[in-house]
């Protein structure tokens, strides 16, 4: 149980088709974070919410990404019109003190 | 310029002894924070460490010890004693800024992969 459930652990989706990831963190955090790992690297930021309000976006997150968190509390990553490139780990992380992370969310698009 | 750069792509260390992951790390922010984090195959990040950068001690937790040298901005993750589950990824980590109006958000490595032998 890492304090943060992210769903689902493993996508395989056709190029082209829509992804939604869900990050339930188990207890109220004030942060939320999605980040990015591709193959052979570390993970990279990608957003931030301090409660509902979305306060930083990286420059890797493109019109094709969008990310909510309608109620301060549980968050989505939608991805439109995957391509090959968007294939990796999604990782979702609360951060009260040290930032606990997701078992994260594995996209394959084929 | 990188800000976390770990230079061992790969480490072998055989059960039971020490071994030193090496992070050095690029920041003109005078309050940071240092992280080190696991991955295991099953692609989990989990905590291990972290040392701020105004800390006077250098952060231990249990096995893992952080060796902090602040002059030559690294932050080289000590295992001891390690153990075959010690075989994993290890990430280190740094937050630029203590709570400012950004988020906060934490700068990786490339990472380092540990290999624990009989």
């Amino acid at each position: 149980d890492t304090g943060v459930s992210q769903d689902p652990r493993h996508k395989i989706t056709k190029r082209g088709q829509n992804v939604t990831f869900r990050c339930d963190p188990i207890s109220e955090h004030n942060r939320l974070y999605w980040y990015r790992q591709t193959l052979g690297q570390g993970p990279e930021f990608l957003t931030y919410f301090q409660n509902e309000a979305q306060l930083e976006k990286s420059r890797l997150l493109s019109d094709r990404f969008s990310a909510e968190r309608p109620k301060g509390s549980f968050s989505t990553l939608e991805i439109q019109r995957t391509e090959q490139g968007d294939s990796a780990m999604y990782l979702c992380a609360i951060a009260p003190s040290s930032y606990t992370f997701g078992s994260g969310t594995r996209l394959t698009v084929v | 310029a990188q800000k976390i750069t770990q230079t061992q792509p790969g480490m072998f260390v055989q059960e039971k002894e020490a071994v030193t992951l090496d992070c050095t790390y690029d920041t003109s922010d005078p309050s940071y924070g240092l992280f080190w984090y696991k991955q295991p195959s099953s692609g989990e990040m989990i905590f291990l460490i972290y040392q701020g950068s105004y800390d006077q001690q250098n952060a231990t937790e249990g096995r893992y010890s952080l060796n902090f040298q602040k002059a030559r901005k690294s932050a080289n993750l000590v295992i001891s004693a390690s153990q075959l589950g010690d075989s994993a990824m290890y990430f280190c980590a740094m937050r630029e800024g203590r709570r400012k109006g950004g988020g906060n958000k934490l700068t990786f490595g490339t990472g380092t992969q540990l290999k624990v032998e009989l």
